[in-house]
């Protein structure tokens, strides 16, 4: 009965690096959703994904981010060139449809992401 | 700009005594809150929700109270226990339009239950 796993739980990169997020939903689900987590901030939605696609980035940086969830193996979050204001929280959601009406999403632990 | 507020960081009460968390939001098109509770090192877990048909929604000592015509909600958690200290996040979503899936979420309001 696993939840929504994400690794790793730590991350740390110089800046320049790449940072590489992975998530895998809950079974059953084919969305995923990728939230991120300022320091005293709440949670700022960043991208949907179903399986192959990418449904809504438009909470992505225009520049460095890119997501994906192919068809096979977990979704993956990438920042390239990773600089210290990309420290955060990174959480991953799934869903087994769209969320709609009494659908709730499950998180994830989180990725904790920090860049010296 | 911040479409879901909770003003108050934290909150501090005693063990069998009401806690009263708030929440307001400027966004007339939210029609659907939650309420997640978070502990450290750990994802959002979902607690309660309520949609804007209603004005109040109960599950056990979780009651949501949602007055529309002033845009805020609170969670109120009766009788509180020191297993609620966490943080408390409102979201919102506007579940009529193209992206009902995704959540608005204010800064959180860290909760601690004194035994």
């Amino acid at each position: 009965n696993a939840g929504v796993m994400q690794n790793p739980r730590h991350l740390v990169r110089r800046r320049g690096q790449e940072a590489r997020l992975r998530c895998s939903p809950m079974k059953g689900h084919s969305h995923v959703y990728w939230y991120r987590q300022l320091p005293e901030e709440g949670l700022k939605f960043m991208v949907y994904l179903q399986k192959e696609n990418i449904i809504d980035e438009s909470g992505m940086p225009k520049e460095r981010f890119s997501a994906e969830f192919p068809k096979e193996g977990p979704s993956i979050l990438r920042i390239q060139q990773v600089v210290r204001g990309d420290s955060a929280a990174y959480f991953c959601a799934s869903s087994p449809t769209t969320r709609q009406g009494n659908e709730k999403l499950f998180f994830g632990s989180g990725t904790q992401l920090s860049v010296l | 700009d911040q479409q879901v507020k909770q003003n108050s960081p934290s909150l501090s009460v005693q063990e069998g005594r009401i806690s009263i968390l708030n929440c307001d939001y400027t966004n007339s098109m939210f029609d659907y809150f939650l309420w997640y509770k978070k502990y450290p090192a750990e994802g959002p877990t979902f607690l309660i929700s309520i949609s804007s048909i209603k004005d109040k929604n109960e599950d056990g000592r979780f009651t949501v109270f949602l007055n529309k015509s002033a845009k805020h909600l609170s969670l109120h958690i009766v009788p509180s226990q020191p297993g609620d200290s966490a943080v408390y996040f409102c979201a919102a979503s506007a579940t009529r339009g193209g992206s009902n899936y995704k959540l608005t979420f204010g800064k959180g309001t860290l909760l601690t239950v004194n035994p």
